[in-house]
Order: structure tokens, then C-alpha cells, then sequence
């Protein structure tokens, strides 16, 4: 297995477009997560699913921002109208059962947005 | 609100020394995570610590956890410049699945 990849790497937007990153999980791992980091500072969760339920929406997920993860698998992260303060690292990670809470992070998506 | 603190924000160290680097949290959670990362770089789990008392070790590194302190630390023996990153603790709340995570502790190890 590959571990979790992610889609593109680097982004650069002008504000007020919209953007859209792609996770690909460990295969087979039920548990996918989205983290945010700015520079400096330790990752803060966004949302994450279980199979294809969204659970859980952190209140910095506003409603510019919209996450799917259609048929469980790989997920998406929409950010609509993007701001300069969007600009940060994306993560996502995925852990496996209802047992296991250790988390495997992608390399991350950068996005900077002019 | 959960909070998760670590101290020191930032350590320079020169190798062979030893330190410790510590995390709090402000509520009841039996599972710690700590994490390095390099600049530009993701996460890399280091050690996942499931219960009170836990102590795992891995190379220089070693990791505890005290779940009625809520204190976890993280031990550096005989540092060595390869250890020079960012490490994170990371708590997940009872009963969720989420990761709130620390401020970081920036390590230099100086030659």
C-alpha cells in the first residue's frame, strides 16, 4: 500500500475562485479526516467521514468550505469564493476500524491564494 | 474546549545533550499521539500512547503518558542533528475520533 496520496501537491489561486483537492485514502481504511495548517502553527481538524458520513464539521469549516466523500472512498475538499486567508496546508489522514485511532496523514495539499 | 499545550515553543540543543519536551491537555483522554514533521513536509507518526502509564521508545526517542497528570512527554537521549524537526502531541477527545493537536516544539540540534 501507498499510504494516503493527495491532489495537487501545490495550488496557487486568485481570490475569489474556487479550488477543489482530492484524498485518496489508505485502501480499505473506513476513517477519513481533514486538518488544516497555517504556518507555525499544529494542524486543526475541519471534518471527517465514516464510510461516506460526514460526522463531524469543525465551526472553522465555514460554509464556503464543503467536503464529500461519495461511495467511501476518496474525498474532496471544495473551497468556494477562496480568501487570502485560506491560504494554508490541507491534510487529510485516514485510520482503519473502531478500534484503531492512530491516524496516517498525506503529504498535503499547499495552497496559496494572491 | 480541549487544549493542548507544549512547551518549550522552540529548543536548540546541542547533540549529545539530553531534554525532555512536554505536552498538556485540559480534559480527560486516555490516547496521545505525537508526531514529527520536517519543513514543507507531512506528518510522521512517532508513537501512539493508549493508556496511563504507557512508555514507548523508539531509538533516542522516548515517550510517556499520565493520563491523571495529563502529561505526556517526550524524551531526547544523546541528540543527534537528524532529529532536528517539529514535534507535535495530538489528543483525541474521548468518545470522538478527531485529533486536536499541540503548538509544536520547533528542535534544532546543533552540531
Amino acid at each position: 500500500d501507498t499510504g494516503v496520496s493527495q491532489d495537487p501537491r501545490h495550488k496557487i489561486t486568485k481570490r475569489g475562485q474556487n479550488v477543489t483537492f482530492r484524498c485518496d485514502p489508505i485502501s480499505e481504511h473506513n476513517r477519513l479526516y481533514w486538518y488544516r495548517q497555517t504556518l507555525g502553527q499544529g494542524p486543526e481538524f475541519l471534518t471527517y467521514f465514516q464510510n461516506e458520513a460526514q460526522l463531524e464539521k469543525s465551526r472553522l469549516l465555514s460554509d464556503r468550505f464543503s467536503a464529500e466523500r461519495p461511495k467511501g472512498s476518496f474525498s474532496t475538499l471544495e473551497i468556494q469564493r477562496t480568501e487570502q486567508g485560506d491560504s494554508a496546508m490541507y491534510l487529510c489522514a485516514s485510520s482503519y476500524g473502531t478500534l484503531s485511532y492512530e491516524q496516517y496523514f498525506g503529504p498535503g495539499t499547499r495552497l496559496t491564494v494572491t | 474546549e480541549l487544549k493542548v499545550e507544549q512547551n518549550p515553543l522552540f529548543l536548540s540543543m546541542q547533540e549529545g545533550k539530553n531534554y525532555t519536551i512536554y505536552c498538556n491537555y485540559s480534559t480527560t483522554s486516555d490516547r496521545l499521539y505525537w508526531y514529527r514533521q520536517d519543513p514543507g513536509k507531512s506528518l510522521e507518526s512517532l508513537f501512539v500512547l493508549l493508556s496511563n502509564g504507557a512508555v514507548k521508545q523508539e531509538g533516542r526517542l522516548m515517550a510517556s503518558l499520565d493520563t491523571k497528570a495529563r502529561l505526556s512527554t517526550l524524551h531526547i537521549t544523546a541528540a543527534v542533528h537528524d532529529l532536528s524537526a517539529t514535534y507535535f502531541c495530538a489528543v483525541d477527545l474521548s468518545g470522538t475520533y478527531k485529533y486536536i493537536f499541540g503548538t509544536g516544539t520547533r528542535l534544532k540540534v546543533l552540531a
